[in-house]
């Protein structure tokens, strides 16, 4: 099974801050990684799909890179409701996996 | 609107049983792949299980192959987890959640709310 990393595993940020969360998968996923994000008490949504693609209705200063192993998530001016635990998952097999989260918060 | 609505959560012993479901509206369940993904209190994400949009793949985690069955009835709009002989490490909130679109490799884009686990003696 393909194992997803994700760092850092915790930040601090201010509102207006520029960010950015790392995700590396044990083997070569294309572009088939994916971003969610969850608040606490609620489920995820997604943020991202095809490593780039923003999901209808996620606002632009959300972004996503990345291709083969190595990807990134970039929140570009860190807004109040932004805080929240963010995850990566792959999904080039129907085994999917999720990375550890990495936890934003003020 | 879509939704995906689950139940069937619930306080068991360990080695016993329970099966969960999920309701589904707003979209065409037969077209979907669904799967079930749980957290463990406090801890990150988990994907438990998938099921093709005709009920003919499934797939499962190691953690969970052998014990948990996945299901579909496409005439009830409704996904099933059977789980049999529990564990206290499968306590958690079960999700269920939809396919975006209509391969195997999609992202989720809608999920439940989650319904409780516990396995404890």
């Amino acid at each position: 099974d393909i194992q997803m990393t994700q760092s850092p595993s915790s930040l601090s940020g201010s509102v207006g801050d520029r960010i950015t969360i790392s995700c590396r998968a044990s083997q070569t996923i294309y572009n088939y990684l994916n971003w969610y994000q969850q608040k606490p008490g609620r489920a995820p949504t997604l943020l991202i799909y095809a490593a780039s693609t923003l999901q209808s209705g996620v606002p632009t200063r959300f972004s996503g890179s990345g291709f083969g192993t190595d990807f990134t998530l970039t929140i570009t001016s860190l807004q109040p409701d932004d805080f929240a635990t963010y995850y990566c998952q792959q999904s080039s097999t129907t085994h999917r996996s999720f990375g550890p989260g990495t936890k934003v918060d003020i | 609107q879509v939704q995906v609505v689950e139940s069937g959560g619930g306080v068991v012993q360990p080695g016993r049983s329970l099966r969960l479901s999920c309701a589904a509206s707003g979209f065409r369940f037969s077209d979907y792949g669904m799967h079930w993904v749980r957290q463990a209190p406090g801890k990150g994400l988990e994907w438990v299980s998938y099921i093709s949009y005709d009920g003919i793949n499934q797939y499962y985690a190691d953690s969970v192959r052998g014990r948990f069955t996945i299901s579909r009835d496409n005439s009830k709009n409704t996904l099933y987890l059977q789980m049999n002989s529990l564990r206290p490490e499968d306590t958690a909130l079960y999700y269920c959640a939809k396919n975006r679109g209509y391969g195997d490799y999609e992202p989720f884009d809608y999920w439940g709310q989650g319904t409780v686990v516990t396995v404890s003696s």
